[in-house]
């Protein structure tokens, strides 16, 4: 099965981008790469997905590597509300294989 | 603006009591999916329904029952709780799958506790 390797926490400072690196190097043709986000005590919240291009939304932008082995996702002005465990998570229909995530820490 | 409910938000039970834990979700979603968060851990799927009147098993099915009552309902079921299924529950639900690229929306939870 694909599995995600994360580090396991991260640190940033206020107003500046953050860069959430994923390594998937097992991943297949068929998976896509998604990103959740949990807040404590909360249900996990989808970022962005993509599978083969870079993508962007209002949360955040996705950049995926051409061999599709890594991925990396970008806050680009982090905020205290930012502050959360980010999953990367590979799905191929309804299977989700879900590692154990980057806590991201946001100092004022 | 519900989304995702659950019911209880939380619950203690002693080990061989039963208990079906309810998730609602008003999002006209096809898609509805049961998982389980052990601490320190990301979530693992037990159960999904891919549309009303179907389900299948995920990861880690082996202690758990569901039952899609209808569109909107998808119901888990411990019929003798053991210590290893303490744990948090997140019940999520998504638009039907034409191929692995739905969001799921997620409930807030039933944190579950067996003793």
């Amino acid at each position: 099965d694909a599995k995600t390797t994360q580090p396991n926490s991260m640190e940033s400072n206020e107003e500046e981008p953050v860069h959430l690196p994923c390594n998937h190097s097992t991943i297949s043709g068929t998976d896509y790469i998604h990103w959740y986000r949990q807040l404590p005590s909360q249900g996990p919240e989808y970022v962005i997905h993509g599978l083969t291009s870079n993508v962007n939304n209002r949360m955040a932008s996705l950049a995926i590597a051409e061999d599709r082995k890594s991925s990396t996702l970008i806050l680009h002005r982090a905020t205290l509300r930012d502050a959360a465990v980010y999953y990367c998570i590979l799905r191929n229909f309804n299977k989700f294989y879900f590692g154990s995530g980057t806590k991201l820490n946001v100092k004022p | 603006n519900a989304g995702v409910t659950q019911t209880p938000k939380f619950q203690v039970l002693k080990t061989g009591q039963s208990m079906t834990l309810q998730c609602a979700q008003d999002m006209n979603h096809n898609s509805m999916y049961w998982y389980r968060q052990d601490p320190g851990m990301g979530l693992r799927l037990i159960y999904y329904s891919a549309s009303e009147g179907t389900t299948d098993k995920g990861e880690v099915p082996n202690g758990y029952n569901v039952s899609r009552l209808n569109k909107r309902e998808f119901s888990l079921r411990l019929e003798s709780a053991a210590p290893s299924q303490t744990s948090v529950y997140f019940c999520a639900s998504s638009l039907p799958e034409t191929g692995s690229n739905q969001p799921q929306h997620f409930g807030d939870g039933t944190r579950l506790s067996i003793l």
